[in-house]
This record gives C-alpha cells, structure tokens and sequence, in this order.
C-alpha cells in the first residue's frame, strides 16, 4: 500500500497570506498525484491533476508542485472562500488520499 | 453537464448488507473514458477509495474491503450500485459515488473529477 502523509493537519492563515501543504508518498509516485478541495458537508472537488495542472475553472491563486515522494500545494494569496480541507490523492498504485489539511482564517 | 446522486437507506443494521445506489444523469455511463467509483468518509476523517466499476462490467477493489463489497452496474438505467455485506458501526460514513478518468485520459487520469452530494449511512441497532 502507497501511504500518503500529509502536512500539517491544520493551519490557520490571514486573508492574502500564502499558505503552503506538503504531502509525502511513502514511495515514489512520480507524478501520480491529484489535489482536492473539501468545504464543510460537501463533496471534494478536483483542483490539481498530475501534480501541477489546474482543473479548468479553478483560480489561479492554486498551484502544484512535485514528483516522486514530495509534492506541494499552495494557494497564493488566501481568500475567505478558501476554507476547506484539503487531500492529496494518489494513484500510481490503486487510490489512497493524504489525511487532510484544514485550512482557516486567522 | 454529468452529474451523479447517490440513493439508499440511512440506517443499516449491524450485520445486514449496506446497499447503495448512484444515477448518473446529464452524460451516460457507457462512456470508455471513465471508470465509476465508491468513496467513503467516516464522520470527522479522511477519505477512502472503495472500489470502482468499468461499463463493460470489470471491477477492482479496494484489498481492505474486497471480501465484502459488490459493486454492479445497470447500463440501461444508467446507474451503478454498491453492497458492502457483514457491517459494522466502524462501516458508518458519509458514502459518496464519484467518476473517475481512466488512466489512458489525456488529461486528469486517475482524478476523481465529479462527485456526487454524498449520502450518510449509519450502522446501529
């Protein structure tokens, strides 16, 4: 099984901080490597694929990077509508998703 | 625009046979790009890959469920179904069907790029 760790678990931020998740395969998944957004009682939604590409209609203040073992997620400049937790998602060997990032506003 | 919905009952029985149900509408189900899958979440934690389902009928499950799930599909109503047999309050999540782009996809293979609301199901006698 790839286990994915993901840090840190929370966070909390100030509007237009950059905020920056990391999440570690523990085995490489080159770049394997998918993001998601999760609001609270709703469905995660597909931001990132392959590491580093944007889903159309995503912002652009969200940005990937990474391959391998190590990957980063990053929002640019924090806005209120950005509260959520974040997954990373692998899917070099079946599917498994990192624990979660909670993201919050300072 | 594909959308899915899950249906099913809320409240299972320990024991019993959890069975839900997915309808996807606006695209149909019979398309090669995609496979259709089940994902999970227990209140309060992370995420967990079920299993998922090709049109043709070909599955693959999760190693830690794959003794007791069934996942089946229904081209002509364009619907998928899932059994997890033998539950227990462990089983209890909010259960979510969501499409997933095959690997050979240009673009976005092995994301899960459509979700449906999700449908909470509690195991309890």
């Amino acid at each position: 099984d790839i286990q994915m760790t993901q840090s840190p678990s929370s966070l909390s931020a100030s509007v237009g901080d950059r905020v920056t998740i990391t999440c570690q395969a523990s085995q490489d998944i080159s770049n394997y490597l998918n993001w998601y957004q999760q609001k609270p009682g709703k469905a995660p939604k597909l931001l990132i694929y392959d590491a580093s590409n944007l889903e159309t209609g995503v912002p652009s203040r969200f940005s990937g990077s990474g391959s391998g073992t190590d990957f980063t997620f990053t929002i640019s400049s924090l806005q209120p509508e950005d509260i959520a937790t974040y997954y990373c998602q692998q899917y070099d060997n079946l599917f498994t998703f990192g624990g979660g990032t909670k993201v919050e506003i300072k | 625009q594909v959308q899915l919905q899950e249906s099913g009952p809320g409240l299972v029985k320990p024991s019993q046979t959890l069975s839900l149900t997915c309808t996807v509408s606006g695209g149909s189900i019979s398309s090669g790009d995609y496979y259709w899958s089940w994902i999970r979440q227990p209140p309060g934690k992370g995420l967990e890959w079920i299993g998922y389902i090709y049109y043709s009928g070909s599955t693959y499950y999760n190693p830690s469920l794959k003794s007791r799930v069934t996942i089946s599909v229904d081209t002509s109503k364009n619907q998928f179904s899932l059994k997890l047999s033998s539950v227990t309050a462990a089983d209890t999540a909010v259960y979510y069907c969501a499409r997933l782009v095959v690997p050979a996809a240009k673009t976005a293979a092995g994301a899960f790029d459509i979700w449906g609301q999700g449908t909470m199901v509690t195991v309890s006698s």
